[in-house]
């Protein structure tokens, strides 16, 4: 399956604890998105790199979040000291340069108690 | 900002019948893109169709249209021929420069119900 992986797809943790999500996107797309969904809303953008440079992050991206991307393949997503409202799908996409559409990945649901 | 708006929170269709889900959006950029995006129930995000904001004609893309008015702001997908494999949320969504920034922007979707 050549298609953009997100591990773990579920994480269940307690509140104050820190969390890391892994996305692997399509091997040949530089550009790469996360987003955060919530129950009943659209996916809302929360940072996006082009190789390894991070280029945008959205105001929603508070200080506990933290993305990498260090070789330009995969990424990282930290949130320290998570929030019961922290609890979300957290969703990643890929795409390659030039490319219109984002390729996303099955995500990962979050839930903080 | 940029804004997409979806005021149908549900539909409802009958297998092999038309239905249009309605998109409207806001932006100060003259370039920009509209998407539809599928969302089963398995959570994964299918995108559908594309739209420029400098594009002639309408996309299609099998038995996916976008109804794009330009002058409207309004970008209404028309599936054609529903199959109940159709049934699922979808999200217009909307890319763009807002503020120095280029964000794409997700409606809160539609729940499609396609029923035999």
């Amino acid at each position: 399956d050549t298609g953009v992986s997100q591990d773990p797809r579920h994480k269940i943790t307690k509140r104050g604890q820190n969390v890391t999500f892994r996305c692997d996107p399509i091997s040949e797309h530089n550009r790469l998105y996360w987003y955060r969904q919530t129950l009943g809303q659209g996916p809302e953008f929360l940072t996006y790199f082009q190789n390894e440079a991070q280029l945008e992050k959205s105001r929603l991206l508070s200080d506990r979040f933290s993305a990498e991307r260090p070789k330009g393949s995969f990424s990282t997503l930290e949130i320290q000291r998570t929030e019961q409202g922290d609890s979300a799908m957290y969703l990643c996409a890929s795409n390659g340069e030039g490319a219109r559409e984002q390729f996303f990945g099955p995500g990962t649901r979050l839930t903080v108690l | 900002a940029q804004k997409i708006t979806q005021t149908q929170p549900g539909m409802f269709v009958q297998e092999k019948e038309a239905v249009t889900l309605d998109c409207t959006y806001d932006t100060s950029d003259p370039s920009y893109g509209l998407f539809w995006y599928k969302q089963p129930s398995s959570g994964e995000m299918i995108f559908l169709i594309y739209q420029g904001s400098y594009d002639q004609q309408n996309a299609t893309e099998g038995r996916y249209s976008l109804n794009f008015q330009k002058a409207r702001k309004s970008a209404n997908l028309v599936i054609s021929a529903s199959q109940l494999g159709d049934s699922a949320m979808y999200f217009c969504a909307m890319r763009g420069r807002s503020g120095g920034s280029y964000i794409p922007t997700f409606g809160r979707g539609t729940s499609l119900i396609v029923h035999p």
